[in-house]
């Protein structure tokens, strides 16, 4: 098993552009987590997906982020406009049905200058 | 102004001595419990799991602590290593909800 999938690995874009992060879960799963991580907040949780819908978005900063689902093997999350405080560690997270346990990929390293 | 942080709470062994890592939680409905390991520039490794129902359980070379009622979380690597040096994630799932809620972060670090 592949695991988690997360592209790009590093993403380097200027303020007010589109970013779009993407997340292949591992096959099987039926949740699907975004998380963020910086230093000043720790690992915090955007959003999650249960069999694609959206369950909890009360994480997502504003209306500037944005998530689909529209598949049970593909996720993205998605800035515009980005700006310089939206840089951080994104993670996307897969969680089977019948466990507690997630399976994090291995981030998405974002910069907006 | 100045940007702070979080202050990692930071933890230095010896190789080959043990390490207990703490964590406390705040919502007495929380009925399990996760940690997580993580390496620089790679994403949080499951280690073991704990359910409310218990208070103790045992992996290789880790055990796990619940005591419900000061709410606190431990985690003990027996025998510690180089390669044990990382950020601990201790997270909690609350009641039916299907998420994890992460603590702040022990920064472990392994002295030869």
């Amino acid at each position: 098993d592949a695991g988690v999938i997360q592209s790009p690995r590093h993403e380097v874009t200027e303020m007010g552009q589109e970013v779009t992060l993407r997340c292949k879960p591992i096959s099987g799963h039926n949740s699907l987590f975004w998380y963020r991580q910086t230093m000043m907040r720790g690992l915090e949780l955007l959003i999650y997906f249960n069999n694609n819908v959206p369950i909890d978005d009360s994480g997502m900063p504003e209306d500037r982020f944005s998530a689909k689902m529209p598949n049970a093997s593909f996720s993205t999350l998605k800035i515009q406009p980005s700006e310089p405080r939206d840089s951080a560690v994104y993670f996307c997270a897969s969680q089977a049905a019948t466990n507690e346990k997630l399976f994090f990929g291995s981030g998405t390293q974002l910069s907006v200058l | 102004g100045e940007s702070v942080g979080l202050h990692l709470p930071t933890l230095s062994v010896q190789e080959g001595d043990n390490s207990i890592i703490n964590c406390a939680y705040s919502n007495s409905a929380s009925d399990y419990f996760i940690w997580y390991k993580q390496e620089s520039g790679k994403g949080p490794q499951f280690i073991i799991d704990i359910r409310s129902n218990m208070d103790k359980r045992q992996g290789q070379r880790v055990t796990v602590l619940l005591n419900k009622t000061v709410k606190h979380l431990s985690l003990q690597i027996a025998a510690t290593q180089p390669g044990d040096s990382a950020v601990y994630f201790c997270a909690e799932k609350r009641g039916s909800a299907r998420q994890l809620t992460f603590g702040s972060g022990t920064q472990l670090t392994v002295l030869p």
